[in-house]
Parts: C-alpha cells; sequence; structure tokens
C-alpha cells in the first residue's frame, strides 16, 4: 500500500510551459520531503526538498508548494525544458526511511 | 562526488538460483538501502542498513535477506529467485541518520526465468 500518492502518472508538457505533480500523504510522522529526478538508465538524484514548517520552497525554475492541513505537496517546473524529460518521485520521510510515490514520467516537446 | 557503484548492471538467472547483487559506495556513508524499482509501483524499500552488521526490514523483505560486514559494502540476497522478483533493484547511502539526501547507484535489473 502506497504511503504517499503521486499524480499524474505521466504528462506531456511544451518547451516553455509549467509541468506541475502532485502527492499526497496520511501519516503526519512524515518530517522530510524530497523530490526525486531520474534520468533513462540512471539512479534517482536529489532535486529539491521541503520541511514541514515550510510552505514554499524554490530552487531555479523548481518550486515545491506544501500545504499540512490538506495533507498535499507538489512540485512545479517553470519554463520547461526538453533537458528536464525524466521520471520524477516524491517521497516523504518517517523513522530515518524513505517512502516514495509511483513516479510521473515528464516529457517536455520542443 | 558520492559514488555508489552497483557491479552488476544486467543479469539474468533462472527460479530457484541464489542471487547476490553487491553495492559499494566511497563516500564512508554510514546508512545504506536497498530499493526495489517497479513501473507504476515507484521505489520500495527492502532493507535498510544504519551501521555495520544492523540491519532493519523495510516494507518488502520477504524473499531477501541483506549483508553488510564492512561499512562501505551492502549485499543484497536473494536465497531462492522466483520470476516475479525480476525488478529494477536500487542501492543508495546516506551519510548519517540525521541527513535527508539519499545517493543512488544505477541500478541493477535482474531477469528471473
Amino acid at each position: 500500500q502506497q504511503q504517499v500518492k503521486q499524480s499524474p502518472q505521466s504528462l506531456i508538457v511544451q518547451k516553455g510551459g509549467i509541468s506541475i505533480i502532485n502527492c499526497a500523504y496520511e501519516n503526519t510522522a512524515f518530517d522530510y520531503f524530497p523530490w526525486y529526478q531520474q534520468f533513462p538508465g540512471k539512479g534517482p538524484a536529489l532535486l529539491i526538498a521541503i520541511r514541514p514548517d515550510v510552505s514554499e520552497k524554490k530552487e531555479g525554475r523548481f518550486t515545491i508548494s506544501f500545504n499540512k492541513s490538506a495533507k498535499q505537496f507538489s512540485l512545479h517546473i517553470m519554463d520547461s525544458q526538453p533537458g528536464d524529460s525524466a521520471t520524477y518521485f516524491c517521497a516523504a520521510r518517517r523513522d530515518y526511511k524513505l517512502s516514495f510515490g509511483a513516479g510521473t514520467t515528464v516529457t517536455v516537446r520542443a | 562526488d558520492v559514488k555508489v557503484t552497483q557491479s552488476s548492471r544486467y543479469l539474468v538467472k533462472r527460479t530457484g538460483e541464489k542471487v547476490f547483487l553487491e553495492c559499494v559506495q566511497d563516500m564512508d556513508h554510514e546508512n545504506m538501502f536497498w530499493y526495489r524499482q517497479d513501473p507504476g509501483l515507484g521505489l520500495r524499500l527492502i532493507y535498510f542498513s544504519y551501521d555495520v552488521k544492523m540491519k532493519e526490514k523495510g516494507d518488502i523483505p520477504e524473499g531477501y535477506s541483506v549483508s553488510r560486514e564492512k561499512k562501505e559494502r551492502f549485499s543484497l540476497i536473494l536465497e531462492s529467485a522466483s520470476t516475479n522478483q525480476t525488478s529494477m533493484y536500487l542501492c543508495a547511502s546516506r551519510l548519517t541518520l540525521l541527513d535527508g539526501e539519499l545517493f543512488f547507484g544505477e541500478g541493477s535489473r535482474l531477469t528471473v526465468l
């Protein structure tokens, strides 16, 4: 049973557009929420992360929005580029262990 | 740069064989992990080791065991491989329990016939 529910499963966006990926969780004991990016043939790599006492975090074109009361968080990719085409995983940490969402494959069309 | 190396990128085994997947990290990290990646299911934690010879079950430990005799090396063992263990296996390491970032290897794709 997935502890972190991620949607959509895949999305296609035009170059310059905004990609939005959503995640939801139930366990309020989660204390850290990272996003990982995975390119084909590679392992996932940390992209950006947020703690639950912060509502938004921005790093370049990537922004996490966090809604503690709704138990939801999302990744926004602004000005999407073809090089952003990858699979994105949200995750949540409890007791030093990470639980991952199912992943979203993002395709950016030039 | 942190490097997590999984020695076998692709393996093909037969049902009932014993399978060893090896993982080595070169950054003196305390914690190491084995995840399984399947389409539509994301990454699921099999086992976690927070120190040498210490291990903890993850969400899907059935059919797997692990060994961590040295700090830099974490092995995943399938005692008797089955077809439902065909998957991508990812090893990861983390500096300490208090750190957030996991560093992943490139994965070992196992096919069990």
